[in-house]
């Protein structure tokens, strides 16, 4: 089946310093993906949808200048928590449709830290 | 806009058994699928089973079944035979027709004891 990989696994950064998420799918092209975060023990929240050769669309409440996404090509999306805070400290999920309608597939997750 | 309910924050089943997860949602579309995706602890969401709304019969993914009501906005997820490697995170989703969104509920964090 279709795989979207994501990278890193699992990162620790210090308050202040921004860090870079990538999400890519590796054997379809994605011309829209999907950023969630996930805290401890608590379902998805949909942050923002990446669109490929365009701006990302935000969700109500997420703050586009702290969350900066970049979708450059049809298998790549870039989130990167800018100026982090501890209270940015979460599980970030990426996915993908490959086909409308079929299945959406799921990065592996990101463990952000911040310390 | 669409709401996703699952009312069992914790289920737990004994092994070799069967469990039912509950899942209701909200929507005044006709054109949507719905979807129970499983979370084990690695945190890797992975596709349960998928049902296409315009579809009549229920799913059936080997194990996995649902009981999709539509007039009654119901979606239940079935598990036969609770194996050890079935404790996860369950959680449903909702997806509108026109749209790459999925909605989720909350979950279920299932439990099977050996």
């Amino acid at each position: 089946g279709a795989v979207v990989s994501q990278h890193p696994s699992w990162v620790i950064c210090k308050s202040g310093t921004s860090v870079k998420i990538e999400c890519r799918s590796l054997d379809f092209q994605a011309t829209t993906m999907f950023w969630y975060r996930q805290f401890p023990k608590q379902s998805l929240m949909l942050m923002a949808t990446s669109n490929e050769g365009s701006k990302a669309t935000y969700e109500q409440g997420v703050e586009k200048d702290k969350f900066l996404i970049n979708h450059a090509s049809l298998t790549l999306s870039t989130l990167t928590v800018t100026s982090a805070h501890p209270e940015d400290s979460s599980f970030y999920i990426c996915s993908a449709w490959q086909g409308l309608g079929t299945e959406a597939f799921f990065g592996q997750g990101t463990r952000l830290t911040v310390v | 806009a669409q709401t996703v309910t699952q009312s069992q924050p914790e289920m737990s089943v004994q092994e070799a058994e069967t469990v039912t997860l509950s899942c209701t949602y909200d929507t005044s579309e006709s054109d949507y699928y719905l979807f129970w995706y499983k979370q084990p602890p690695s945190r890797q969401m992975i596709l349960v089973i998928r049902q296409e709304a315009y579809k009549q019969q229920n799913a059936t993914e080997n194990r996995f079944s649902v009981n999709f009501q539509k007039a009654a906005k119901s979606f239940s997820l079935k598990i036969s035979d609770s194996q050890l490697g079935d404790a996860a995170m369950y959680f449903c989703a909702y997806r509108s027709g026109g749209s790459e969104k999925l909605v989720f509920g909350k979950g279920t964090k299932l439990t099977v004891n050996p």
